[in-house]
């Protein structure tokens, strides 16, 4: 069954320093992977994704995600975090070869940047 | 830029009462889906539509119906509403049915059943 684990709940960085949000999944096939960031007491935005090609891709606000197939893993990525980073961020994926159109959602880690 | 809108950031209701969400999306999407949200389990797909009067069922249906009679409005119904529908509701669409299409999402409508 397809799922997608986002292992931690919260995740805690001082302004400046890297962040990492980590993210694995589980499909019978080929995946489409997705990272969408809810800012407080906002809808979701999508940041970034992955289809084909360089596994490094790179998004919005500076964000950017690596995608490792031998980990199953799209951790996301920043190399110096601010405090407006602070939201809730989602992973999703898809299957390529199911032909149901549903993302598959983790479950959410906040992140929070402390100055 | 795509625009979603929901009728309501916040709702109060009390149970048995039948509940009525609107979203609307003004660039002519295909596709539109209702999540609720709730913490730690992220997004779940409740129903979603690929066309005008088409409706597909979600990961959680149950106790929801909706309704597509224009292809820039979906409505989430609730028939009678439970505590249990306590929720965040997000409303989302796309262009397309493509696997590698993004979905824009409203600023959700915050439920509350009393």
């Amino acid at each position: 069954a397809q799922s997608v684990a986002q292992p931690e709940d919260q995740v805690n960085v001082a302004e400046g320093n890297p962040l990492t949000v980590k993210c694995t999944y589980s499909v019978s096939g080929n995946p489409y992977l997705f990272w969408y960031v809810q800012y407080p007491n906002r809808g979701l935005q999508f940041l970034l994704k992955y289809i084909t090609g360089d596994n490094l891709v790179k998004g919005s606000y500076g964000f950017e995600a690596e995608f490792n197939k031998s980990q199953t893993s799209f951790h996301l990525k920043k190399p110096s975090a601010l405090v407006s980073d602070s939201a809730l961020y989602f992973c999703a994926v898809r299957d390529f070869m199911d032909s149901n159109y549903q993302l598959i959602w983790g479950a959410g880690t906040k992140l929070i940047i402390k100055p | 830029d795509v625009k979603v809108t929901q009728s309501s950031r916040y709702l109060v209701k009390r149970t048995g009462e039948k509940v009525f969400l609107e979203c609307v999306q003004d660039m002519d999407h295909e596709n539109m889906f209702w999540y609720r949200q709730d913490p730690g389990l992220g997004l779940r797909l409740i129903y979603f539509s690929y066309d005008v009067k088409m409706k597909e069922k979600g990961d959680i249906p149950e106790g929801y119906s909706v309704s597509r009679e224009k292809k820039e409005r979906f409505s989430l119904i609730l028939e009678s509403a439970s505590t249990n529908q306590t929720s965040m509701y997000l409303c989302a669409s796309t262009l397309g049915t493509g696997l590698q299409e993004t979905q824009y999402f409203g600023p959700g409508t915050r439920l509350l059943v009393l």
